[in-house]
């Protein structure tokens, strides 16, 4: 089956630093990704969509300079959350939506845990 | 917010019993999904269902979908200690993007 993977998995970082997430799919081309954040106990939030080639589309409320997605070929997307503090930490995921797919699945990574001190 | 919500929000059971879980939404949809996540992990896909389709089964799933009521439930029959996760429920609009449900915790004892 399709996979995506995201790297690193787990993260710490000083306050005021940037994160860079990687999201791949492996075995796939992906002309969309998603990327999702988690709080504790909570649902996955929409942060935007990333389209490959073109720039992403950010959710209500969600902010594209501090969140920098870049979706520079077919089976990689990044996040890089610049400027980390405290409130960033978070459960982060992507997923992926396959080219020629058809089928309305998105599959998803193993998420990335970003802890900001 | 667009949110689903998902009732129960947690279900505690015994192995061998069944679990409904059940989810509604606010807006047409293309189609809704089932998502079960591990603590702390990604998220596996279960079963999809389309706005046409009424109820579907998959192994020990059972889903079903009323769109008049916008609403969703899915069975797990005979449940076993390694269904215990998080279950979501998540809509698509057709717009590729998906609006996930508030989520149910699931926990079967042995």
């Amino acid at each position: 089956g399709a996979v995506v993977s995201q790297h690193p998995s787990r993260v710490i970082c000083k306050s005021g630093t940037s994160v860079k997430i990687e999201c791949r799919s492996l075995d796939f081309q992906a002309t969309t990704m998603f990327w999702y954040r988690q709080f504790p106990k909570q649902s996955l939030m929409l942060m935007a969509t990333s389209n490959e080639g073109s720039k992403a589309t950010y959710e209500q409320g969600v902010e594209k300079d501090k969140f920098l997605i870049n979706h520079a070929s077919l089976t990689l997307s990044t996040l890089t959350v610049t400027s980390a503090h405290p409130e960033d930490s978070s459960f982060y995921i992507c997923s992926a939506r396959e080219l020629a797919g058809l089928t309305d699945t998105q599959y998803f990574g193993p998420g990335t845990r970003l802890t900001v001190l | 917010s667009q949110q689903g919500e998902e009732d129960p929000q947690a279900l505690s059971i015994q192995e061998g019993e069944n679990a409904t879980m059940n989810c509604s939404y606010k807006t047409s949809i293309n189609n809704l999904q089932w998502y079960r996540q591990n603590s702390g992990r990604g998220l596996v896909h279960l079963i999809l269902i389309r706005s046409n389709e009424r109820e579907k089964h998959s192994g020990r799933l059972r889903v079903t979908l009323d769109t008049s009521k916008k609403s969703s439930s899915l069975l797990i029959t005979a449940s076993r200690a390694a269904d215990t996760a998080s279950y979501f429920c998540a809509t698509d609009t057709g717009f590729q993007k998906l609006v996930f449900g508030t989520g149910t915790r699931l926990l079967v004892s042995p």
